[in-house]
């Protein structure tokens, strides 16, 4: 069954406004990552959050991590098209290789 | 820079034929993935490699089977394609342990059964 899940499933805003996509998860984890996929391409890795991390910031992006709620949110600031992709959350499974991902959050960015 | 790269980017494959979809890294990494990926069911592990000649079962492995006989290369197999195997393939990498944990992935294998 799927560790994660995303919501919302999609998400369309205007150029500028910020973007906040949230992911809850089941069971311990060693860390949460979020990744971003292009259409029809691999995934690109984002940020990782590890599990004794509140928050992580890079660049426009600010991940939490509420491990009391097994959730996560991940905030793009002043979006641009660019950003137009869908994003995974991926937690590792404590005591294994194991990353489980979500369902994803479609994010369409308008110019 | 870490490549993962898979064999195909497209495949074709009637029903019944035995599938290999191969995928190899070169940033000597120990684990390796393979995923598919379907509509509005993200992303599903299928396999993954701990070390060489390792191997665990993910979420859904019925219906296929892995090789890895050298660090580098992960093998999925479809021992017979049926329609329902028809997706994208994501095959990725990552370290045991390092700075970060991330998964480096290939750019995708779409397979279509007829």
């Amino acid at each position: 069954s799927q560790q994660g899940e995303e919501d919302p499933q999609a998400l369309s805003i205007q150029e500028g406004e910020n973007a906040t996509m949230n992911c809850s998860y089941k069971t311990s984890i060693n860390n949460l990552q979020w990744y971003r996929q292009n259409s029809g391409r691999g995934l690109v890795h984002l940020i990782l959050i590890r599990s004794n991390e509140r928050e992580k910031h890079s660049g426009r992006l600010r991940v939490t991590l509420d491990t009391s709620k097994k959730s996560s949110s991940l905030l793009i600031t002043a979006s641009r098209a660019a950003d137009t992709a869908s994003y995974f959350c991926a937690t590792e499974i404590s005591g294994t290789y194991k990353y489980i991902f979500g369902t994803g959050t479609r994010l369409k960015v308008l110019a | 820079d870490v490549k993962v790269t898979q064999s195909s980017r497209y495949l074709v494959k009637r029903t019944g034929e035995k599938v290999f979809l191969e995928c190899v890294q070169d940033m000597d990494h120990e684990n390796m993935f393979w995923y598919r990926q379907d509509p509005g069911l993200g992303l599903r592990l299928i396999y993954f490699s701990y070390d060489v000649k390792m191997k665990e079962k993910g979420d859904i492995p019925e219906g296929y089977s892995v090789s890895r006989e050298k660090k580098e290369r992960f093998s999925l197999i479809l021992e017979s394609a049926s329609t329902n195997q028809t997706s994208m393939y994501l095959c990725a990498s990552s370290p045991h342990r390092g700075p970060t944990y991330e998964q480096y992935f290939g750019p995708g294998t779409r397979l279509t059964v007829t």
